[in-house]
C-alpha cells in the first residue's frame, strides 16, 4: 500500500510556542491531503482539507489562525499549531489522497503534549 | 449530510473464530466508496479493505471480507481465522466519489475488537 510519513511522531512543548508537524506522501503525488485530530478512544476529527497550491479549507469549529496549514508541494504538507496551549495538547493524523479513487493513506500520527 | 453508525462499541473473539463488525450508513448518494480502517495500539491508520458502491461483488482481502448490502445502506466487515494481531480500533468510513467532491472520508465512531488467545 501507499506509504505516508510524519513528523515528529512525538512533541513536547511549552506553552506559547508553536510547533510545525510535516506531512509527507512518499510514493505518490497527493494533491490533497487531510489533518486529522484524535482524542483518545474516540473517532477521527477532520480539521481541514489541504489542496496543493491553494488555501485549506477548515471544518466549522476550527481556528484557522492557529492552526496554520501550507501545501506548498504534492508530496508535503504541513500543520503548524501557532501559540500552542494545554488545551492543544492531542494526537494529530494527517492522510494522503491516492490517484484515482481517492482513496486516503494515513500517516502514523504526531502525539503533542503542550505544558 | 452523511451518517456512519457502527453500533457495537466493543466486541471479543477467540483466535482462529470468525467475526462479524456492523456498520450501517445514511445516503442520498448512489455512487460511493465504502471504506474499513483499523488502528491498532499504535495508532497508526491502516486500509483493511474498500468497496464500490456500483459493484455487486463483495469485496475480499484474504481473511477481510465484507457483506454491501446497498439496499439496506449496510456494509459489515467479517474477519475469519482471527488472529491475535486483529486486535484494534475498526473504523467504518464512507466517501463520496472524487473528483465532484473533496474526497473526505466520514467516519462510524469505531468498534474496538479484542482477540483472545
Amino acid at each position: 500500500g501507499a506509504v505516508v510519513s510524519q513528523h515528529p511522531s512525538r512533541v513536547i512543548c511549552k506553552s506559547g510556542t508553536s510547533v510545525k508537524i510535516e506531512c509527507r506522501s512518499l510514493d505518490f503525488q497527493a494533491t490533497t491531503m487531510f489533518w486529522y485530530r484524535q482524542f483518545p478512544k474516540q473517532s477521527l476529527m477532520l480539521m481541514a482539507t489541504s489542496n496543493e497550491g491553494s488555501k485549506a479549507t477548515y471544518e466549522q469549529g476550527v481556528e484557522k489562525d492557529k492552526f496554520l496549514i501550507n501545501h506548498a508541494s504534492l508530496t508535503l504538507s504541513t500543520l503548524t499549531v501557532t501559540s500552542a496551549h494545554p488545551e492543544d495538547s492531542s494526537f494529530y493524523i494527517c492522510s494522503a489522497r491516492s490517484p484515482g479513487v481517492g482513496t486516503q493513506y494515513f500517516g502514523p500520527g504526531t502525539r503533542l503534549l503542550v505544558l | 449530510a452523511q451518517t456512519v453508525t457502527q453500533s457495537q462499541p466493543e466486541m471479543s473473539v477467540q483466535e482462529a473464530e470468525t467475526v462479524t463488525l456492523s456498520c450501517t450508513y445514511d445516503t442520498s448518494e448512489n455512487n460511493y466508496y465504502l471504506f474499513w480502517y483499523k488502528q491498532p495500539p499504535s495508532r497508526q491508520m491502516i486500509l483493511v479493505i474498500r468497496q464500490e458502491a456500483y459493484k455487486q461483488q463483495n469485496a475480499t482481502e484474504n481473511r477481510f471480507s465484507v457483506n454491501f448490502q446497498k439496499a439496506a445502506k449496510s456494509f459489515s466487515l467479517k474477519i475469519s481465522d482471527s488472529q491475535l494481531g486483529d486486535t484494534a480500533m475498526y473504523f467504518c468510513a464512507f466517501m463520496k466519489p472524487w473528483p465532484g467532491s473533496q474526497g473526505n472520508l466520514i467516519f462510524g465512531k469505531g468498534t474496538k475488537l479484542s482477540v483472545k488467545p
